[in-house]
This record gives structure tokens, C-alpha cells and sequence, in this order.
């Protein structure tokens, strides 16, 4: 079993549309965990950390659930400029050395 | 505002040839990054500077060696191209290697190795 798991997609959404992404992983004791948006030939940026409590920032909503070991990324009123690969990224120690990135999810937002 | 700089942005080796990828930051960061990007996989760690003077093994160091010149500076060599190198090479720092710093990539180098 992959410790990161993603959906790779793609996902196509209308703009305006509501849609969500899980991701999996392996080892219960990680840590930290992160969304991070890569556009198609360009370098990944951090999106958003997650938080045990879930976070929002804007229309992006992340959550944790450690039970079932999942991390969710929520796009609300989804725009053009939404379209990516979105990478989930898991660590299990403190230190960015350790960070496991999945293998991305695509999405798609046409007009 | 360059951030992380990458150079060269493309190139094209031979198996056996020898070159080296130049990385360099300006936001006084003291951690650095190499990884790897293949089609259907994550993003790998090769090797990484936690702080200047400091190297340490990633998850595929084989085949790859690098140097912390400088804290700006953090290059990555291959002595011995092989096809199986052939891949996207993003460097990357932080302020501090903690996976709650936000890393900061360059845009890539694209390697093929025939």
C-alpha cells in the first residue's frame, strides 16, 4: 500500500460548482499535513496546512480525519484559475525532510 | 523577487555524462531541497541541507551527489547519467527544515538522458 494515496482524476467541474478530494494515508502516527496546488509544468506551492480541527481559507476547506486516516480538500464556487493538480502531502515526523507526497490529483474547471 | 532559481531549465545528457544542476535562494532560508518528479509518482526526496555545512541522504540518493556551497547555494551533481535518471528536478527551501514551514520551490529542471 502507497502511503499517500490520491484519486489521480481528472475530475471536470463546471465554474461555479462545489467539489471535494480525499486522500489516504498509511501510517497512523503522521504528523502534518498539506495541500499543496502544482499548475501542469510548474512547481508546486503550498495551498493550505491541515488541522486536526479542520481549516478554511477562503473557498478552500481542509479536514482531517484520523480515524479512517484521510485528509480532504473542499474547492467551493470553483474558478477557472482552479484547475491543477492538487498534492497531498503527509509527514510523519516535525521535519520537512520527511514530507510524502502523493501523487496528485487533477482537476478541471471548465466555462 | 526570484525566490528559488533553478538553472539550467532544460537539458539533454547522454548516458555516462556528467553535469551538474545549479539552485539558489534569496529569502535567507537555511534548508534546501532536491527532489525528483516521475510521471505516476510522488515527488521524491534525493538530498537535503537542513542548514548550511550539513548534507543528508533523501529517499533516492543512489547515483546523485550534492554540495551546500554557500547558505544561498545548493547544487546537485550526477557523475554517471542514466536513463533512469531522466526525470524533473525541482530544489526547494524553507526557513527551517519543520514540515509546518511552507517549502519554496523553483520552477524545475527538465533532464532526459538518452
Amino acid at each position: 500500500r502507497k502511503e499517500v494515496e490520491q484519486d489521480p482524476g481528472p475530475f471536470n467541474v463546471p465554474e461555479g460548482a462545489t467539489v471535494a478530494f480525499n486522500c489516504t494515508y498509511s501510517n497512523s502516527a503522521s504528523q502534518s499535513f498539506f495541500w499543496y496546488r502544482q499548475d501542469c509544468r510548474k512547481e508546486p506551492k503550498l495551498l493550505m496546512s491541515v488541522y486536526s480541527s479542520g481549516n478554511e481559507d477562503g473557498r478552500f476547506t481542509a479536514q482531517l480525519n484520523r480515524a479512517s486516516q484521510y485528509i480532504s480538500l473542499l474547492i467551493r464556487d470553483s474558478k477557472l484559475s482552479d484547475s491543477a493538480t492538487y498534492l497531498c502531502v503527509v509527514t510523519l515526523t516535525g521535519t520537512a525532510s520527511k514530507l510524502t507526497f502523493g501523487t496528485g490529483t487533477r482537476l478541471q474547471v471548465t466555462l | 523577487n526570484a525566490g528559488v532559481t533553478q538553472t539550467p531549465k532544460f537539458q539533454v545528457l547522454k548516458t555516462g555524462q556528467s553535469m551538474t544542476l545549479q539552485c539558489a535562494q534569496d529569502m535567507n532560508h537555511n534548508s534546501m531541497y532536491w527532489y525528483r518528479q516521475d510521471p505516476g509518482m510522488g515527488l521524491r526526496l534525493i538530498y537535503y541541507s537542513a542548514s548550511e555545512g550539513t548534507t543528508d541522504k533523501g529517499e533516492v540518493p543512489n547515483g546523485y551527489n550534492v554540495s551546500r556551497l554557500n547558505k544561498r547555494e545548493f547544487s546537485l551533481r550526477l557523475e554517471s547519467a542514466a536513463p533512469s535518471q531522466t526525470s524533473v528536478y525541482f530544489c526547494a527551501s524553507s526557513e527551517v527544515d519543520y514540515s509546518n514551514q511552507p517549502q519554496h520551490f523553483g520552477d524545475g529542471t527538465r533532464l532526459s538522458i538518452l
